[in-house]
């Protein structure tokens, strides 16, 4: 069973497209997260939902908009995208904040040409 | 502002060599202490974590791990290393609610 699963594994789009990347857990965790993997693999967090509620927004455009229908999604929509949004987009989990670990997903590889 | 540095982008290793993977971090605060694996094309895997109590802390795959306060370090080792450990190797440290997450460094063992 996959713990942390997320769709696509691979987007390809044109700049200015909006495009959603999907994250499901089944964990039964209370808190999930959004990162993002530079080409130098360099790891960033982007958001932080706990039971539902945002509770961390770094500094990211808003242009990124996660949107978390219950505890166990974390969707993440991209409106006019860039070239330097090119990265790979990993969700994660854990429960009851990090101290646990945070569990990942396979990543997203998106691509903007 | 918490930060983390590992000091190696890259580590080339023989195998059945040990080997460490240094990573310091700044922070005034008691922090929760990580290390992740990433294997090619992969998610990253949590390796061990450091919360409180012993300063040695052993994880998966035969790796462990030492804090130490007083260096602000929490480096990775391993006694001998396979072939299959070729991965990027992430050190992390954060509070309750963020991790941050130092630069990775790559992992090559050779035979």
């Amino acid at each position: 069973d996959t713990a942390v699963s997320q769709t696509p594994k691979y987007l390809v789009t044109q700049m200015g497209n909006d495009k959603s990347i999907k994250c499901e857990q089944n964990l039964g965790h209370d808190t999930m997260y959004w990162y993002k993997q530079d080409s130098k693999k360099f790891l960033k967090i982007m958001f932080s939902y706990n039971n539902k509620e945002l509770i961390i927004n770094e500094t990211v455009p808003n242009r990124f908009s996660p949107k978390s229908p219950d505890k166990a999604h974390l969707n993440l929509h991209i409106n006019s995208l860039e070239l330097g949004d090119s990265a790979v987009y990993f969700c994660a989990s854990s429960q009851g904040g990090s101290g646990a670990g945070q569990y990942f997903g396979p990543g997203t590889r998106l691509t903007v040409t | 502002a918490q930060s983390v540095t590992q000091l190696d982008s890259q580590v080339p290793v023989f195998e059945e060599a040990p080997v460490e993977l240094r990573c310091n971090y700044s922070s005034s605060v008691s922090v929760y202490l990580f290390w992740y694996v990433q294997y090619p094309n992969q998610g990253l895997q949590l390796l061990l974590k450091y919360l409180s109590g012993s300063t040695l802390v052993k994880g998966i795959n035969g790796f462990e791990a030492e804090f130490n306060k007083s260096q602000t370090s929490f480096h990775l080792r391993k006694p001998s290393v396979h072939i299959s450990d070729t991965a990027e190797y992430f050190c992390a440290a954060g509070g309750y609610n963020k991790l941050i997450f130092g630069a990775g460094t790559r992992l090559a063992v050779h035979p």
